[in-house]
């Protein structure tokens, strides 16, 4: 079965360091999301992406967040300048509908920032 | 905003018993769509069943079926049989199907154990 890939699957970096967290969503789906999981607490929504634009962002998704689709398969979250409050599980997600039929997550990315 | 809580922060069930976890939310639209999602210790995000809010019948996967109750605004998920390997956190979420709210809403979450 198709599924979301995502690297690295474990990140540590510096306060104040850029990141990239990598996916590559399923291939024939067409919209593609990043949530994130802060340890202990519940899964919320970063942002959402379909044909090469924003579609909808939370008030998560700040300056320092941005998204890119650079060759058609990889779907990449780049945060500019790392805070400790950075420090979660980051999934990505994609679908072939817009949610129909039920986000297909990755294994996620935990991003350690120190 | 829709809100989806979940009000058990933890389960627990003896192996091949029955156990039902709660979720309720809150929207005003009519029309969206329902998920259960299983996060393991490996934390990754797995669905288990969905429920569109247009079909009265409820939804079954296997050993897993969920009880809607629209009016209530009440979704819960059942697990028959219980298995070690059901032993996850359980996220209920929410999604309107129109318009252009594209995001999963996500409850707290209820922390299943299944005892041997």
């Amino acid at each position: 079965e198709p599924e979301v890939t995502q690297t690295p699957s474990h990140q540590v970096t510096q306060m104040g360091q850029e990141v990239i967290l990598r996916c590559v969503p399923i291939s024939n789906h067409l919209y593609f999301y990043w949530y994130r999981q802060i340890l202990g607490q519940k899964v919320e929504f970063l942002v959402s992406f379909y044909n090469n634009e924003i579609s909808e962002k939370s008030e998560i998704f700040d300056d320092q967040f941005s998204v890119e689709r650079p060759d058609g398969s990889n779907f990449t979250l780049k945060i500019r300048s790392t805070k400790l409050e950075d420090s979660a599980m980051y999934f990505c997600a994609s679908s072939e509908a817009r949610q129909l039929g039920g986000l297909h997550f990755g294994n996620g990315t935990r991003l350690t920032v120190t | 905003a829709q809100t989806v809580t979940q009000s058990q922060p933890e389960m627990s069930v003896q192996e091949a018993e029955t156990v039902t976890l709660s979720c309720t939310y809150d929207t005003s639209e009519s029309d969206y769509y329902l998920f259960w999602y299983k996060q393991p210790p490996s934390r990754q995000m797995i669905l288990v069943i969905r429920q569109e809010a247009y079909k009265q019948q409820n939804a079954t996967e296997n050993r897993f079926s969920v009880n809607f109750q629209k009016a209530a605004k009440s979704f819960s998920l059942k697990i028959s049989d219980s298995q070690l390997g059901d032993a996850a956190m359980y996220f209920c979420a929410y999604i309107d199907s129109g318009g252009s709210n594209y995001k999963l809403t996500f409850g707290k979450g209820t922390l299943l154990t299944v005892n041997p």
